[in-house]
């Protein structure tokens, strides 16, 4: 099954302690990417991907890195969380710029 | 200004209700106008998109876009309790979306 998966599904943490979710597609994506959902903030850009060893900041990149060394996985860490960092995070791949998203089935993330 | 602005509901409706969902736009050089659906701890996915002005209908659902007035809508015919979800106005230069509004709750009651 053509699939975005993303681990863990939920997670609580402490302020500063580093913690990674990870990411992976099936579908031989080029494009991958890393957004926030918050209320009434809508679904906001962190990171992006268009291939292997390139990644780009979106609209909300700070506090937070990526690495593509692989292409069908695309992990994000966060060095220190801190509790403003506590939302719903979403990865979603595409095959190209100009196709429509696939996106997992989210993090909930919370941040003490 | 957000670039997407959406009302957040939460919008309750009977079952088969028309409901019209609706987003303003504020970056004219966008040509593909998506509409995502997301249920309930599920990530979002793709409802359907319309390129540049006019309407798209697939089967209960017609998305319409009025490209002189920035307005964005998307009406559900004959509503039925499984279209209870978040609904997401998107726009982007390719249907990879760019910029997202921040949702519509809808609630069919049966």
């Amino acid at each position: 099954e053509a699939q975005v998966t993303q681990n863990p599904r939920y997670l609580i943490t402490v302020t500063g302690k580093k913690l990674t979710v990870t990411c992976s597609q099936n579908m031989n994506h080029e494009y991958m990417s890393w957004y926030r959902q918050d209320p009434g903030l809508g679904l906001r850009q962190i990171y992006y991907s268009m291939n292997v060893e390139v990644t780009d900041k979106g609209d909300v990149p700070e506090g937070y890195k990526v690495s593509r060394k692989e292409k069908r996985n695309f992990p994000l860490i966060l060095e220190s969380p801190s509790p403003n960092q506590t939302s719903l995070y979403f990865c979603a791949s595409s095959p190209d710029l100009d196709n429509e998203q696939f996106f997992g089935p989210g993090t909930r993330l919370t941040v003490l | 200004q957000k670039e997407v602005e959406q009302d957040p509901g939460p919008l309750s409706v009977p079952e088969g209700a028309i409901v019209s969902l609706n987003c303003t736009y504020s970056n004219s050089a966008f040509q593909y106008f998506m509409w995502y659906r997301q249920y309930s701890r599920k990530g979002p996915e793709l409802l359907m998109y319309t390129y540049s002005s006019g309407n798209k209908e697939d089967g209960r659902f017609t998305a319409q876009v009025d490209k002189s007035s920035k307005y964005i809508s998307l009406f559900i015919r004959d509503s039925q309790p499984s279209d209870s979800a978040t609904y997401l106005c998107a726009t982007g230069p390719g249907r990879r979306a760019l910029t997202f509004g921040s949702g519509t709750r809808l609630q069919v009651q049966p």
